[in-house]
């Protein structure tokens, strides 16, 4: 079993829709990144969070670190959207991130 | 946020050539950088770890001879595919660290796509 694991592998949502990424990690961490990555490749850090929530923009974030899980939400989605999200641990011990193997979000309009 | 840029963003080589990518951090100064190796349709793949004026830490399984890092600064990290080969084509992405910032902050590059041909 991968150490993070991230649900739905594909999503598909019409515009506007409320969606959820969800991220769940069996290590012990220092904190869990959500990043965002554009077909062509470039990696957007959207946050890092060790405990609660964050919110930029339309963009959530939550860590439950009982539950060891985490939620990206995305309100009022947009084509833009669409790209791969990837969740990734990282690690109390040791210096590197665990990722998920990412959800392909595609919006349409 | 940190930027960090990556030089050149794309590449393409003839079999045999050696290919030097550079990770720069921009407007700080990053203690670690990371490298990744991210194959299509696939997460990224940790290569290495690289800290300012110490030898880099491969992971399992990255040849060490092949893929050459060198952290001369707080700004700048490079890696250079010796002797590529077209198995080494892939999208190379560095990751840096910022001392002045959370511990646990990474920011990445914009990644450089290497063909062999």
């Amino acid at each position: 079993k991968n150490e993070v694991e991230q649900s739905p592998q594909n999503l598909t949502a019409q515009e506007g829709e409320f969606i959820t990424i969800n991220c769940s990690y069996s290590v012990g961490i220092s904190a869990l990144h959500w990043l965002q990555q554009h077909p062509g490749g470039g990696i957007v850090s959207l946050f890092m969070l060790s405990s609660g929530k964050k919110k930029h923009g339309r963009l959530i974030a939550t860590i439950n670190i009982q539950e060891k899980h985490s939620s990206l939400h995305i309100t009022a989605s947009h084509p833009r959207d669409s790209a791969v999200y990837i969740c990734a641990a990282d690690r109390i011990y040791g210096n590197k991130l665990v990722f998920g193997a990412g959800t392909i979000l595609r919006v349409k309009s | 946020g940190a930027v960090v840029s990556q030089h050149p963003s794309r590449v393409i080589c003839k079999s045999g050539t050696s290919v030097k990518i550079e990770c720069r951090s921009l407007d700080f100064q990053a203690t670690t950088m990371f490298w990744y190796r991210q194959f299509p349709k696939q997460s990224l793949m940790l290569m290495a770890t690289s800290n300012e004026g110490s030898k880099a830490t491969y992971e399992q399984g990255v040849e060490k001879d092949k893929f050459l890092i060198n952290h001369a600064s707080l700004t700048l990290s490079t890696l250079t595919v010796t002797s590529a080969h077209p198995e080494d084509s892939s999208f190379y992405i560095c990751s840096a660290r910022s001392i002045w910032t959370q511990i646990n902050e990474q920011f990445f590059g914009p990644g450089t796509r290497l063909t062999v041909l």
